[in-house]
């Protein structure tokens, strides 16, 4: 079985300082990795995601994550919070099986930027 | 392409009563999940469909709660009687086939049961 986990529910960081969201994933096979940011009021958008290849993967709006397999890990960063950063993120893991791609999530970072 | 619709985006009903959630998926994709946030907690997976069958429902969390996919369209998940624990917001996502990475989501819609 799958398990994410994201250390910290909530989140603050001055504006212009560096994001770090941290999530452990476990997994029984090679996994899909993502993370999902949640805007007020809105649907989970798709910052980015790992499947396979360079273990550096780049998002949008400037945020990256860097998969770890000796450390299983998938944090999320940023090198300067701007306040439109404000939301709800969350970690997802998958096992990719073609045809089951079902998601599993953390609980969610909420992140704060103090101007 | 237009989104995965859902609605209504809000529901306010009381313990007992009838509720259905409605999802659109994108045209032409597949498959289509459901999912649920109870307040505070992760996000979970309830069920899978692909076309109009039932891929896996190993996360419904009881038989309180009907997923149906008409012809492989729209899907409803219908939850009768509801009670307190069932708030939360409950959204749907839509793929192509073996597309894991182009998962798209709704805005969901948000139950609350008193």
């Amino acid at each position: 079985a799958q398990s994410v986990t994201q250390l910290g529910s909530h989140v603050s960081v001055s504006e212009g300082a560096l994001v770090l969201l941290r999530c452990n994933y476990s997994s029984s096979v090679p996994p899909y990795l993502f993370w999902y940011v949640q805007y007020p009021n809105q649907g989970l958008q798709l910052l980015l995601k790992y499947t396979t290849g360079a273990t550096l993967v780049k998002g949008i709006n400037g945020f990256e994550a860097e998969f770890k397999k000796s450390e299983t890990s998938f944090h999320l960063t940023k090198p300067s919070a701007h306040m439109s950063d404000a939301a709800e993120y969350f970690c997802a893991v998958s096992e990719g099986n073609f045809g089951n791609e079902k998601l599993t999530f953390g609980t969610g970072t909420r992140l704060t930027i103090i101007p | 392409e237009a989104g995965v619709t859902q609605f209504p985006s809000h529901s306010v009903i009381e313990k007992g009563q009838t509720v259905t959630l409605r999802c659109d998926p994108i045209s032409g994709h597949d498959n289509l999940y459901w999912y649920r946030r109870v307040m505070g907690k992760e996000i979970k997976f309830l069920l899978h469909f692909v076309k109009e069958s039932k891929q896996d429902e190993s996360g419904m969390p009881n038989n309180r709660f009907l997923a149906e996919r008409t012809g492989g369209t729209y899907s409803t998940l219908k939850v009768q009687p509801a009670e307190l624990e069932d708030s939360g917001v409950y959204f749907c996502a839509s793929s192509r086939g073996g597309s894991l990475a182009r998962y798209t989501f709704g805005s969901g819609t948000r139950l609350t049961v008193v």
